[in-house]
């Protein structure tokens, strides 16, 4: 149980292109889904929290304009890198909370897609 | 702001041995302490957690405890074993979210 999945796993794209990530629990429901993002041989940095039905939180210094997050059911979220640049290649790890999970307050990571900006 | 601090970034044990990681929060509203193990490209996995109501938790080799006065949690391996190679996170949830700290790799020597 607890499943995240993440689509695609790996995407190359040209600079000034927009990539689309998605999110998916599997096998729950998730009000809530994290975005992160993780350069090499660092920490998961926290972009935005996704809230199903009504806008994301996003941390400070992240360009909502530029990562588009849409919590569109109780199952996905996408995260979209809108004009791509190089500095925006990155590791991106989804997450998500069980809806019903109650005092728990395990999140479980998607695989994570890795996105490359020529 | 609210900040998790991790040492050490890197630890080298011979098999066997045991490793211990530590972190410092800084959010006295945290009350849920995971940690992560993450391989090389892949998720990060839940390896054992703890609550605040709770000072210490195992399960099999793995232990992490918490002094919540001094806002330190620790992580305790024993007897590793190579395959305990990787990058551990830990992480602290405040309100809503996990601030998690910068990592320790560790390599266990055959």
């Amino acid at each position: 149980g607890a499943v995240v999945s993440q689509h695609p796993s790996r995407v190359i794209c040209k600079s000034g292109t927009s990539v689309k990530i998605e999110c998916r629990s599997l096998d729950f429901q998730a009000t809530t889904m994290f975005w992160y993002r993780q350069f090499p041989k660092q920490s998961l940095m926290l972009m935005a929290t996704s809230n199903e039905g009504s806008k994301a939180t996003y941390e400070q210094g992240v360009e909502k304009d530029k990562f588009l997050i849409n919590h569109a059911s109780l199952t996905l979220s996408t995260l979209t890198v809108t004009s791509a640049h190089p500095e925006d290649s990155s590791f991106y790890i989804c997450s998500a909370r069980d809806r019903l999970a109650g005092l728990i307050e395990t999140q479980y990571f998607g695989p994570g897609t890795r996105l490359l900006v020529l | 702001g609210e900040n998790v601090e991790q040492h050490p970034s890197t630890l080298s044990v011979q098999e066997g041995d045991s490793a211990v990681i530590k972190c410092t929060y800084s959010d006295s509203a945290s009350n849920y302490f995971p940690w992560y193990k993450q391989e090389l490209g892949k998720r990060p996995q839940l390896i054992i957690d703890i609550r605040s109501n709770v000072g210490e938790k195992k399960d099999q080799r793995i232990a992490v405890t918490l002094n919540k006065t001094a806002k330190h949690f620790s992580l305790h391996i024993t007897e590793t074993q190579p395959e305990d190679s990787a990058v551990y996170f830990c992480a602290a949830k405040g309100t809503y979210k996990y601030i998690f700290g910068t990592g320790t790799r560790l390599k266990v020597l055959a």
